[in-house]
């Protein structure tokens, strides 16, 4: 049971490019996130997905972008990073479609360095 | 609009000691979830508990014990007994409304020693 896997785990990367941070999920569950963990903020919801094709800004969406044509995949693209960018990023997920009451579950976190 | 205080940022205890990690929280949605994740040096976020808004029951597992107060919106984490292996820093979280999103606090550092 594979869960949910992030790649790259680290990353350092230059002011201005663009970057792409992979989550894939075996769990076929319907919610998934992406969350920013900083010192001071605790963690932070960037956008997240109701369904495939369904995406919504969280609290931080500013300079990051999202898709998601397969319910088992969200990219979260940085498209033009900054230093303040630099932060740990973790993608989640939940199993119903709808409603609270669902345990959120963590991939292991990707670590990104803007130069 | 949602919102989790953990008012301690850093605790320090000796092994076997008890630690309190305190949570209040604010909604104004009627049926929400709490949860508390532990997050190890390793870096990965573990789940611990859910607690709905409907059960105010105090819930113990092992040395780890939460205590669920909506009158002051608080719902507290208790390690009796802590160990070395407690260390990590720990988050309550809110779930509230349509979505499953949650609401995270700024998390509480705990270091435990010898």
């Amino acid at each position: 049971d594979a869960g949910i896997t992030q790649s790259p785990r680290y990353k350092i990367t230059e002011t201005g490019r663009q970057v792409t941070l992979m989550c894939h999920q075996t769990w076929s569950h319907s919610y998934m996130f992406w969350y920013r963990q900083d010192l001071g903020h605790g963690l932070r919801l960037i956008y997240y997905s109701a369904a495939a094709d369904i995406t919504d800004k969280g609290e931080v969406p500013d300079g990051y972008v999202v898709s998601r044509s397969k319910t088992e995949n969200f990219p979260l693209t940085l498209e033009s990073a900054t230093r303040s960018q630099t932060s740990v990023y973790f993608c989640a997920s939940s199993r119903v479609a709808s409603g609270t009451g669902n345990t959120i579950y963590f991939g292991e976190g990707s670590w990104l360095t803007v130069v | 609009a949602q919102k989790v205080t953990q008012a301690q940022t850093e605790i320090s205890v000796v092994e076997k000691e008890d630690v309190t990690l305190d949570c209040v929280y604010e909604t104004r949605d009627t049926t929400y979830y709490l949860f508390w994740y532990k997050q190890p040096p390793s870096g990965e976020l573990v789940f611990l508990i859910r607690r709905n808004s409907f059960d105010e029951q105090n819930e113990i597992s092992g040395r780890y014990s939460w205590n669920f107060q909506k009158s002051t919106s608080s719902f507290n984490f208790t390690i009796t007994a802590s160990q070395v292996v407690d260390s990590a820093v720990y988050f309550c979280a809110l779930q509230a409304g349509t979505a499953s999103k949650l609401t995270f606090g700024t998390g509480t550092r705990l270091q435990v020693t010898l």
